[in-house]
Formats: structure tokens, C-alpha cells, sequence
């Protein structure tokens, strides 16, 4: 199956800086990829749609200006968490879509654990 | 509203004993819907894609089908290894994906 890295797999950073976090689908092209948030012993949640060379579509909710979102190519996108604060700290995964003849799957990163202190 | 339920929550097997988990969804338009298998401190790994009613899908130990409101995920002769959260997943018309809230599933020897 398809593989979908993300960059780093844990990070820890003091509160008020920023982090970055990388998504890659590594032997396809993605024109769409998905960030999701997920606290402990829940469920995934859907933070926004990241669509290649447009801006990202945003759950209700999630605060756009806190965390960015870029596309930039078919096999890269990344998720910023500005002016991080503690209750920012969660388990952060992306997924891509890989088409498939007429159909597509999802293929997800191993996810990345943000602690902010 | 689109929703995604699964049940039960959570799922205690002996070994060898078969059972099914069930994905419930109410949505505008279905695209896909999937399932995933997902350990802990991991992301999910995709398990099955399902896009019509009467659809289904096996992989070793799992069967997956499909009806107009619902899908079920089979597992036969569950092993300790097969101890997992399961989570479907429904992509809509409007490609937005809608995760359920996952059945956890424990398998003792």
C-alpha cells in the first residue's frame, strides 16, 4: 500500500513558539490531504481539508489564523501551530488520498505527539 | 447532520470467538467508507474500502460489508494480535471524511 510519512513523530516546545509538522505521501501524489487532531482515547478529528496549490478548507471551529496550513506540491503538506499553549498538545495526523483507477483510498501518517509546556 | 456511530464501544473476545462491530452513518451523499484498524500511540492503518451496498471485502481474519445505513466488520476466529481500536470512516459527497468514534476491541488468549 501507499506510504504516508510525517515529520517529526514528537516534538515538544515551550509555550508561545511555533511548530511545524511535516506530511508526505512518499510513492504517490496527493492532491488532497487531511490534518486530524486526536486526544487520548478518542476519536479522530477532522481540522481541515488541504487541497494542493489552494487554501485549505477549515472545520468549524478550528482557528485558521492558529493553525496553517500548506500545500505546496502534490506529495507535501504541512501543518503550523503558531503561538502554541498547552492545550494545544495532542496527537496530530495527516492522511492523503491516492487515486485508484476511479476510486481513491486514504492513507494515513503515523502521527506526530505535540506536548507543549 | 452527517454522523458516524460505531458499536459496541468496546468489545472483549475470548480467543477464537467470532463477532461483528458495527459502523452506523447518516450522511449526505456516501463517496466511501472505510475501515481502519488503529493500535495505540499510532496512526489508523487502512484496513478496507467499501463503496456500495452488497459490497464486501475480506482480509484474513476480517470480512467487511456494506448495506444503505450501515457496515459491519466481521472478524473469525479473532486472535490477541487482532486487539486494536477499529474506526470507520465515511467520505461524503462533498469529500469530507467523518470518522466514528472507534470500537476497541481486546482478544484474551
Amino acid at each position: 500500500g501507499a506510504v504516508v510519512s510525517q515529520h517529526p513523530s514528537w516534538v515538544i516546545c515551550k509555550s508561545g513558539t511555533s511548530v511545524k509538522i511535516e506530511c508526505r505521501s512518499l510513492d504517490f501524489q496527493a492532491t488532497t490531504m487531511f490534518w486530524y487532531r486526536q486526544f487520548p482515547k478518542q476519536s479522530l478529528m477532522l481540522m481541515a481539508t488541504s487541497n494542493e496549490g489552494s487554501k485549505a478548507t477549515y472545520e468549524q471551529g478550528v482557528e485558521k489564523d492558529k493553525f496553517l496550513i500548506n500545500h505546496a506540491s502534490l506529495t507535501l503538506s504541512t501543518l503550523t501551530v503558531t503561538s502554541a499553549h498547552p492545550e494545544d498538545s495532542s496527537f496530530y495526523i495527516c492522511s492523503a488520498l491516492e487515486l485508484a483507477g476511479v476510486s481513491y483510498e486514504q492513507y494515513f501518517g503515523p502521527g506526530t505527539r505535540l506536548t507543549v509546556t | 447532520e452527517d454522523q458516524v456511530t460505531q458499536s459496541p464501544e468496546a468489545l472483549r473476545l475470548q480467543e477464537g470467538e467470532s463477532s461483528s462491530l458495527n459502523c452506523s452513518y447518516t450522511v449526505s451523499g456516501l463517496r466511501g467508507l472505510f475501515w481502519y484498524r488503529q493500535d495505540p500511540g499510532k496512526g489508523p492503518e487502512f484496513l478496507f474500502t467499501l463503496y456500495s451496498a452488497g459490497e464486501e471485502k475480506e482480509k484474513e481474519r476480517l470480512k467487511a460489508t456494506l448495506t444503505k445505513k450501515e457496515s459491519f466488520l466481521h472478524i473469525t476466529a479473532p486472535k490477541p494480535e487482532d486487539s486494536a481500536t477499529y474506526l470507520c470512516a465515511v467520505q461524503t459527497s462533498y469529500d469530507k471524511v467523518i470518522f466514528g468514534p472507534g470500537t476497541s476491541l481486546s482478544v484474551i488468549p
